[in-house]
């Protein structure tokens, strides 16, 4: 199975920061990585597939890049919206997997 | 509007089944690949598994391998989750989640989730 870590386990930021928030896979996953926002009590979303592929509605200050092993999600100028827990999930075989997420709180 | 609506939670002895629903309406049901995915209280998400359009490929997470088994009907445009032998560490929340495509995995992201349904395994 493939292994997904991410770092930071959480960060504390102010609205306006840029963040980034980096995703690691065990093996190549080629770039079949998706990103999801998840808040309490919500459904999680997902905002980028495919390692930079922003998802209808999502804003454009969210953005992703890598492909192999690393990837990262970058958040250009949080807003108060913004802060949640982030996933990673590579989809580039079975079982899918999750990082741990980047619990992501105002600072 | 895709709506994904989970049932079939509820308290359990370890040991003992549940079988989880998810009655789905909105989109051609049977041109897309279905999950299911868990948070255990205070933890993250974790994949338990999914299966594509005509059930052809099936994947299971690693902790529920051999007691867990998922179905589709899609003339009732439903997912199941058959959940045999039951632990403590079952209990979580689970969702219901659509693919974005016919496939359980390659080029497949969940774009659209149910609330949730709470499965909470106890003596």
């Amino acid at each position: 199975d493939i292994q997904m870590t991410q770092s930071p386990s959480s960060l504390s930021a102010s609205v306006g920061d840029r963040v980034t928030i980096t995703c690691r896979a065990s093996q190549s996953i080629d770039t079949y990585l998706n990103w999801y926002q998840h808040k309490p009590g919500k459904a999680p979303k997902v905002l980028i597939s495919a390692a930079y592929s922003l998802r209808s509605g999502v804003p454009s200050r969210f953005s992703g890049s890598g492909a192999g092993t690393l990837f990262t999600l970058t958040i250009s100028s949080l807003q108060p919206e913004d802060f949640a827990t982030y996933y990673c999930q590579q989809s580039y075989s079975l079982p899918l997997t999750f990082g741990p997420g980047t619990k992501l709180d105002i600072k | 509007e895709v709506q994904l609506v989970e049932a079939g939670g509820g308290l359990e002895q370890p040991g003992r089944s549940l079988r989880l629903s998810c009655a789905a309406s909105g989109f051609t049901f049977d041109d897309y690949g279905m999950h299911w995915v868990r948070q255990a209280p205070g933890k993250g998400l974790e994949w338990v598994s999914g299966l594509s359009w005509n059930s052809g490929n099936i994947g299971y997470a690693d902790s529920v391998k051999g007691r867990f088994t998922i179905s589709r009907d899609n003339a009732k445009n439903s997912v199941y989750l058959q959940m045999n032998s039951l632990r403590a560490e079952d209990t979580a929340l689970y969702f219901c989640a659509k693919g974005s495509t016919g496939y359980s995995y390659g080029s497949v992201y969940l774009d659209s989730w149910g609330q949730g349904t709470l499965v909470t395994v106890s003596s």
